[in-house]
């Protein structure tokens, strides 16, 4: 089955600074990547997706890179802000035989004003 | 537009109680239902999915047991709760085939 793994797994930027967040995954099939931003005692909510025909999409601070080749897709935040402290969650999704993503392990973003 | 809706938001349970966790969809017709659960500080465990009522696919084997009686319910149960049973209980929809999985608030259950 499918196995995603993230890194790194807490990151401490100052203000203003850029954050990187990698995953990798293991099925060639999949072919849809989310992320989800969970703050302290809350839901996952859904920030940005890609799907596997697309290299990069962006949405203001926030934008995710994909590289089908090397399976591994990243998530770059730009200008962080105190309010992007949270666990950021990768998922992947659409290989075979599975109807549910499978999520990374998460990242601890820290955000020091 | 589409939402789901799960409750209780906290439960307190002691040791051995049974279990009733209740999540409904509005807005969708047939979607993919979800359980996870999460521990303190950890990710998100996968523990139940349905494409479809009646069907349920299980990935955890464990005392906890779901059960779709209608197209947008799902339901996660326990007849004997433990202790490692604690935990932060999410339930999530997404529209049938690929895309976008939301969650619902979650339910925050301890085991006295």
């Amino acid at each position: 089955g499918e196995n995603v793994e993230q890194h790194p797994s807490t990151l401490s930027v100052q203000e203003g600074d850029s954050a990187v967040i990698k995953c990798t995954y293991s099925d060639s099939a999949s072919n849809y990547f989310p992320w989800y931003k969970q703050e302290l005692g809350k839901r996952p909510q859904l920030i940005i997706d890609i799907r596997s025909n697309v290299g990069e999409k962006k949405d203001q601070r926030i934008a995710v890179t994909l590289n089908k080749t090397a399976k591994h897709f990243s998530l770059h935040i730009t200008e962080t802000q105190p309010e992007d402290s949270a666990v950021y969650f990768c998922a992947a999704s659409g290989g075979t035989g599975r109807r549910a993503l499978t999520f990374g392990s998460g990242t601890r973003l820290q955000v020091q004003p | 537009s589409q939402t789901i809706h799960q409750w209780p938001a906290t439960l307190v349970q002691p040791v051995g109680s049974p279990l009733s966790l209740e999540c409904t969809v509005e807005g969708t017709s047939n979607p993919n239902l979800y359980w996870y659960r999460q521990a303190a500080g950890r990710g998100l465990q996968l523990l139940f999915y349905s494409v479809g009522i009646g069907q349920i696919s299980s990935e955890v084997p464990q005392n906890l047991s779901a059960s779709r009686p209608q197209d947008r319910q799902f339901i996660l149960s326990s007849k004997k709760l433990l202790l490692s049973d604690s935990g932060f209980y999410l339930c999530a929809w997404r529209e049938t085939g690929s895309g976008p999985q939301h969650f619902g608030d979650g339910t925050r259950l301890s085991i006295l």
